[in-house]
C-alpha cells in the first residue's frame, strides 16, 4: 500500500541552526510531492511542491526540498531557522496511479529564540 | 492559487443527528476531491477520494454508511456525517484539484463537535 513517512516527530533547534526534515514514500510510480506548514491555531499552508523538472525545489520563507527518486525521498531544508518557523510540517504525496493524496504524520518543529 | 470554500467552518450538533459539510471549488472545476479528518495534534487522515459523477473510494476503516460523500458536480462535494456520535468530533478538511497532474487546494476545514 502507498504510504508517506516522516521519521522526525519532534525537532528542537536554536535560531540560526540548519533544518532538515525527512520524508519518504513507498511507491515507485509517478508522484507529486508537497510540503505544508501548519502554524499553531492556523490552517495548512503550502510551502513548496514538486511536479517535474529540477529536483531541487525552492519554496516560500526560505525553504527548499530535494526530490531524490532513487531514495523515494523529498526532504525539506532551511539553512537558518527563525523562531517564527515554529510550527508543524507535513509532507504529502499524490500517488498518480492510485488517485490518492496522503499526508505524513507530521513533524513538530520548535525553534528556541 | 485557486480557492476552495468549505462550509460550515464549525458546527455543534446533538448525538444521533446528521451533519452535512460542503466543499466548493470557486474558480476551477474539481474533478477530484479528497476528504480528511484531523484529530488534535495529529496529521490529516485521508477518509475518501471522490471523482465527479462516480462513487467515492473510501480508505480502509472508514464507514461508508456513516460518512456519505456526494460529488454531484464539478464544483461541489458534500460529506454527511450520519447519526453523529461524540467520537465523530473532529476537524474535517476537504481538498480539490482540477486534474491528475495539478495541485490540490484545501478548504479551511470544519470543526465538528457532537454533544
Amino acid at each position: 500500500a502507498q504510504s508517506v513517512s516522516q521519521h522526525n516527530h519532534h525537532v528542537i533547534l536554536s535560531e540560526a541552526a540548519s533544518l532538515e526534515l525527512g520524508c519518504n514514500y513507498s511507491y515507485g510510480g509517478t508522484v507529486n510531492l508537497f510540503w505544508y506548514v501548519q502554524y499553531p491555531g492556523q490552517h495548512l499552508q503550502l510551502l513548496l511542491k514538486y511536479f517535474s523538472g529540477d529536483p531541487l525545489v525552492k519554496g516560500i520563507k526560505g525553504f527548499e526540498a530535494e526530490f531524490i527518486k532513487s531514495k523515494f525521498s523529498f526532504n525539506l531544508r532551511k539553512p537558518s531557522v527563525q523562531w517564527s518557523d515554529t510550527a508543524e510540517y507535513f509532507c504529502a504525496v499524490n500517488f498518480h496511479n492510485f488517485n490518492k493524496f496522503y499526508f505524513g504524520s507530521g513533524t513538530k518543529l520548535n525553534v528556541k529564540p | 492559487g485557486a480557492v476552495v470554500s468549505q462550509h460550515p467552518s464549525w458546527v455543534i450538533c446533538k448525538s444521533g443527528t446528521s451533519v452535512k459539510i460542503e466543499c466548493r471549488s470557486l474558480d476551477f472545476q474539481a474533478t477530484t476531491m479528497f476528504w480528511y479528518r484531523q484529530f488534535p495534534k495529529q496529521s490529516l487522515m485521508l477518509m475518501a477520494t471522490s471523482n465527479e459523477g462516480s462513487k467515492a473510494t473510501y480508505e480502509q476503516g472508514v464507514e461508508k454508511d456513516k460518512f456519505l460523500i456526494n460529488h454531484a458536480s464539478l464544483t461541489l462535494s458534500t460529506l454527511t456525517v450520519t447519526s453523529a456520535h461524540p467520537e465523530d468530533s473532529s476537524f474535517y478538511i476537504c481538498s480539490a484539484r482540477g486534474g491528475d497532474n495539478t495541485e490540490a487546494f484545501f478548504g479551511q476545514g470544519t470543526r465538528l463537535t457532537v454533544v
